[in-house]
Parts: C-alpha cells; sequence; structure tokens
C-alpha cells in the first residue's frame, strides 16, 4: 500500500511560487498520485492528479519524477487566499474501489 | 453544480445519546465516505460505501456503524455518543470504478458530546 510524507508546514511569500513536496516511494505503477487542499473550516477540495507525466490545469501543476516515488505540487503564484492544508494522496484499490487516506499534509501560509 | 449536503453544520449532544450524522449526494455517485477530522491528526476515514447496503470499515470504525439504504444517502451512527467522538465529521461521494474519480466533500458536521 502506497503511503505518502509531507512537511508539516511552508511559507511562501504573495506572488512566489509556492513548491509543496510529497514523497511515495511505495506507490505501484498503476496508482495515481492525487492532491486536494483545505481552507478553513471547508471540506477539502480537489486540486490535480497524476500518474507519470506531468499535468497542469488552472490551479496548479504537478510534477512527478521519473521513479514516481515522490512528486510536487506548484502553485505558480500564490495569493493569500492559497493559505490552507494540502494533501497528497494515492488512493487504494481494496474492495474494488478506492480508499482515500488524507493524512496530515502541509499547511502552507502565504505572507503578504 | 455537484453537491454533498451534510443535514447539521453544528449538534451538541449528551453521553449515551445516539446521533445520526445524515449526509445526500445528487451526483448519483456509487461511493461515499465519512471522514472525522481532529487537530493534528489530520482526515480519518471511518466508514465507506461504494454500493446500496454495502460498507467497509476504514481506520477508526470503533464506536460507529453506518447505513447505505439508498444510493444518495450515506448516515453515520453514534450508538453510545461519547466525549472522545467530539470531531468535525466530513462526509464524501465519489463516481465508482473509475480509477481518476474525484472526491467531493460536504461543509462539515461539528459535533460536540458533553
Amino acid at each position: 500500500d502506497a503511503k505518502t510524507t509531507q512537511p508539516p508546514s511552508m511559507d511562501c511569500a504573495e506572488g512566489r511560487a509556492a513548491n509543496l513536496p510529497c514523497n511515495h516511494s511505495t506507490i505501484s505503477g498503476n496508482e495515481y498520485v492525487y492532491w486536494y487542499r483545505q481552507i478553513h473550516s471547508q471540506g477539502p477540495q480537489y486540486i490535480i492528479h497524476g500518474l507519470k507525466n506531468n499535468e497542469t490545469n488552472e490551479m496548479a501543476s504537478l510534477i512527478i519524477t521519473e521513479d514516481r516515488k515522490s512528486s510536487t505540487l506548484i502553485l505558480p503564484h500564490a495569493t493569500l487566499r492559497d493559505t490552507a492544508v494540502y494533501y497528497c494522496i494515492v488512493p487504494l484499490l481494496t474492495s474494488g474501489t478506492y480508499k482515500y487516506i488524507f493524512g496530515t499534509g502541509t499547511r502552507l501560509k502565504v505572507l503578504a | 453544480d455537484v453537491k454533498v449536503t451534510q443535514s447539521s453544520r453544528y449538534l451538541v449532544k449528551r453521553t449515551g445519546e445516539k446521533v445520526f450524522l445524515e449526509c445526500v449526494q445528487d451526483m448519483d455517485h456509487e461511493n461515499m465516505f465519512w471522514y472525522r477530522q481532529d487537530p493534528g491528526l489530520g482526515l480519518r476515514l471511518i466508514y465507506f460505501s461504494y454500493d446500496v447496503k454495502m460498507k467497509e470499515k476504514g481506520d477508526i470504525p470503533e464506536g460507529y456503524s453506518v447505513s447505505r439504504e439508498k444510493k444518495e444517502r450515506f448516515s453515520l451512527i453514534l450508538e453510545s455518543a461519547s466525549t472522545n467522538q467530539t470531531s468535525m465529521y466530513l462526509c464524501a461521494s465519489r463516481a465508482g470504478d473509475r480509477v481518476t474519480g474525484e472526491l467531493f466533500f460536504g461543509e462539515g458536521s461539528r459535533l460536540t458530546v458533553l
């Protein structure tokens, strides 16, 4: 079963890129990496996911290393509204469906 | 717009009471999940369901049960509430089978057990 490891907290200056790392060294070949974030007092929100290629959408970019043992979520121009807890998840296949284990994530603080 | 609705944002109950937390989704999703969130512990999976009347234990099922009688509704039951079940409870749903399905969350139910 793939598990993820993230730093507990990070700071980033407003307008700069925020790079959030995640280790998932036990990931298997067909398991995806997902990123969610949770702004205070709200439910987590989907950001992006990927398998082996880098991905980009309107919110963020996801860089996955060639060996797939780690990934980095990039917020290209962080704003104060990006202050949140960011979760890196590798869903686990069990009983024919996918189980999402969230862990404690990285608390990103964007500084003015 | 997709929606996961949790019946109560805030509840206060007494020790020993039976508590029902209701979650309804309007996306015809097969999979539904209950998490609890506590400071410093992140989100922990209590139970999940992949079909009507089907359920699986998550990582912390003790003290909880669930019910999924209809596809759109997933209920979390605390048979006899205790103070250590004071927490934020989050419900989520996801379309089944697809490996790349997104989880959609409700706004959460903050339960206080006195």
